[in-house]
C-alpha cells in the first residue's frame, strides 16, 4: 500500500531533550516536506527536500533540522525542543514540488513541557 | 507573493443542506495549481482535487463540485446534500510554476472547519 509513515503518533517530552520524528515513504517520491499545524494558523512548511541530499528551509525552520540521506526517509530533528514547538506535525511527499498532490503521513502530535 | 484566503473559519449546517466553502487566492503567475485537501476529525490530510490555471472547467465528483473562476481568483468548493461524514477541516492551497518565476511552493489557506449536524 502506498503510504507515508510517521512515527511516533504522539510524543510528550521536556524542554531541551533532543528528539527525532521519523518519516518514510514507499512511493519513490522525490519531493518530501514537513509541516506544522497550529490552531488559527493552518499548515506551515518547516523544511522541504527536492531530492536526496537536497534540503531547504520553508516558512518556519527555526529550531528544526532535517536530513535526506535516502530517498524514502526524511526525519525531522528537534535538537533542543521548546514549548512553542508544541504542535501537530505532518510529513508529506509527492512526485514533484508544487503541482503534484501531496501524500501526507498521519501526523505526530508533539507536546513539549 | 502567493496567498490563499479562506475567509470562513467555521461553518455549521444541518444534514442535507448544500454548503459552499470559499477560497480566494493571489498570485502574479499565469501558470499555477490549486488544490483542496480534507482533514476529518481523525486528523489525516486527504487530497481531494487539483486544478491548473489553464483549466477553468468546473469539476463534479459525486456530491462534491468545484467552481474555478480566474476573473475573481476564486476556487470554491460546494458539497451538495451534506452528510455528517463531511464534517472536517478543508484546506485550499496554491502553488506557482517554477518555470515562470514562481516559487512552486505550496501555500495553504488557514482552513474552514465544516460541521454537519444530523
Amino acid at each position: 500500500e502506498a503510504q507515508v509513515t510517521q512515527n511516533p503518533r504522539y510524543l510528550i517530552t521536556v524542554t531541551g531533550k533532543k528528539l527525532t520524528v521519523t518519516c518514510s515513504q514507499n512511493m519513490n517520491h522525490e519531493y518530501m516536506s514537513w509541516y506544522r499545524q497550529d490552531p488559527g494558523l493552518g499548515l506551515r512548511q518547516i523544511y522541504y527536500s527536492m531530492n536526496v541530499e537536497v534540503t531547504d528551509k520553508g516558512d518556519v525552520p527555526e529550531g528544526y533540522k532535517v536530513s535526506r540521506k535516502e530517498k524514502r526517509n526524511f526525519p525531522l530533528i528537534l535538537e533542543s525542543p521548546s514549548p512553542n514547538q508544541t504542535s501537530l506535525y505532518f510529513c508529506a511527499s509527492s512526485w514533484q514540488q508544487g503541482h503534484s498532490p501531496l501524500h501526507f503521513g498521519n501526523g505526530t502530535r508533539l507536546t513539549v513541557t | 507573493a502567493q496567498k490563499v484566503t479562506q475567509a470562513q473559519t467555521e461553518i455549521s449546517v444541518v444534514e442535507k443542506e448544500d454548503v459552499t466553502l470559499d477560497c480566494v487566492y493571489e498570485t502574479r503567475d499565469t501558470t499555477y495549481y490549486l488544490f483542496w485537501y480534507k482533514q476529518p476529525p481523525s486528523g489525516e490530510l486527504v487530497f481531494l482535487i487539483r486544478r491548473n490555471s489553464f483549466d477553468e472547467q468546473n469539476e463534479i465528483s459525486g456530491r462534491y463540485s468545484w467552481n474555478f473562476q480566474k476573473s475573481t481568483s476564486s476556487f470554491n468548493f460546494t458539497i451538495t446534500a451534506s452528510q455528517v461524514v463531511d464534517s472536517a477541516v478543508y484546506f485550499c492551497a496554491l502553488s506557482e510554476a517554477l518555470t515562470q518565476g514562481g516559487s512552486e511552493k505550496l501555500v495553504f489557506g488557514k482552513g474552514t472547519k465544516l460541521t454537519v449536524n444530523p
